[in-house]
Parts: C-alpha cells; structure tokens; sequence
C-alpha cells in the first residue's frame, strides 16, 4: 500500500509564477490535509479537503492561494504570482477519516519544497 | 497565538538513556493530541497518540502522558537510540472543530549520543 505521493518533490520558480503542487493520499484515503512549513518553524494548517470540497481552509492566505480535491485525481495546491516570502515546505498528509484515533491518524508525504528566486 | 508550545528546541541525551519531550498547550478545546518523528528532507511519521479521557498511553519504547489540569503533555522515550535523533513534533485537534486538522508546536530536535 503506497503511502502519500507528492510531486514535484523540489520546484523552482521565480517571482510571479504559479506554482502547483499536487498530492495523492494514500489508497482509501479521502480526507486530505495541505500543511506549511517556514524555515525553523513548525507546520501550519493551510486546508482541508474531501473530495470534490473544501471543509476547513482557515489556515489559506485569502489572495493567491487556493486548494481542489477533484472526484478523479490527486489534490492540488495552486500559488498564483508567487513571492519570495512562500518559500516552504509544503506537506500533504491523508487520513480515512477525521484522523482522530490510533487506527485513523493523519499520514504525511515527502513534502515539495518551493524555492521563489 | 501560538496554542501549542515546545519550549525546548534541543535535546542532547546519552545512548540508553532516557529522552523526555515536553508540550504546553492554551486551548482548552484540543482533546486529542499527537507526536511526530521527522528527519530531514522528509513528511513528519506519526509516533503515538493519546485522547483526553487518558493520561497515558504507550506504546513500545515510547510512552505519552498528559496532564489535562496543566495543559501539558510529554514524550519518553526508554531506552533512547541513536536512530531516534530527529526533529518531534507535538500536535493537537479539537474534536469540535468538526476537523482533524493539527495545530503543531515549533518542534524540538533531538540527539541521541553512542
């Protein structure tokens, strides 16, 4: 049973460019989970996800940013006109459910690092 | 606002040693909490989890307390092994948010020595 698949694993781009970063839960899975990290801080809640709508995106900042989770195919994070400031890593995690007990819990993927020039 | 705090970003311990982590939450309304593994370069691996109607679960060679009254919750890790030097992470959800998505703390980096 694969685990979660997140491509690219690095992507470069420059400033004003859109970056997409896609992520496929693990197989079952239909509640995913987008997550940032900034250099030297812990992961920050972006949204949450079943397919086909968005249950919780309090953590998205409100331009540029937005997340789908379509009926057929992976979840995609989509950063429009990027600025330097979103260089992270960005991590996907899956869970069958609400991810709230030791046989539910939240699996992460690799993460993409975004590097803005 | 930071609701979940790890005050320690490192800790050195010897091989066969004992590791303890610590966490200190705000919000009164997280009633499930989790720690995470990570190494460099790769997603977080979840390690053990405990609900708010316990003050202990475990699991192996690592055991989760909690303190509901303090706000505080732990991680030992006995014996310690070189290969648990990594970043971990606490996190934690509320069941009334109707989400399972995780508030985490800054993490703390750990270094077990041979």
């Amino acid at each position: 049973n694969a685990g979660v698949m997140q491509n690219p694993r690095h992507l470069v781009r420059r400033r004003g460019q859109e970056a997409r970063l896609r992520c496929s839960p693990m197989k079952g899975h239909s509640h995913v989970y987008w997550y940032r990290q900034l250099p030297e801080e812990g992961l920050k809640f972006m949204v949450y996800l079943q397919k086909e709508n968005i249950i919780d995106e309090s953590g998205m900042p409100k331009e540029r940013f937005s997340a789908e989770f379509p009926k057929e195919g992976p979840s995609i994070l989509r950063i429009q006109q990027v600025v330097r400031g979103d260089s992270a890593a960005y991590f996907c995690a899956s869970s069958l459910d609400l991810g709230r007990s030791s046989t539910d819990t939240q699996y992460f993927g690799p993460g993409t690092r975004l590097t803005v020039l | 606002d930071q609701q979940v705090k790890q005050n320690s970003p490192s800790l050195s311990v010897q091989e066969g040693r004992i590791s303890i982590l610590n966490c200190d939450y705000t919000n009164s309304m997280f009633d499930y909490f989790l720690w995470y593994k990570k190494y460099p370069a790769e997603g977080p691996t979840f390690l053990i989890s405990i609900s708010s109607i316990k003050d202990k679960n475990e699991d192996g060679r690592f055991t989760v307390f909690l303190n509901k009254s303090a706000k505080h919750l732990s991680l030992h890790i006995v014996p310690s092994q070189p290969g648990d030097s990594a970043v971990y992470f606490c996190a934690a959800s509320a069941g009334s948010s109707n989400t399972g998505k995780l508030i985490f703390g800054q993490g703390t980096t750990l270094q077990v020595k041979p």
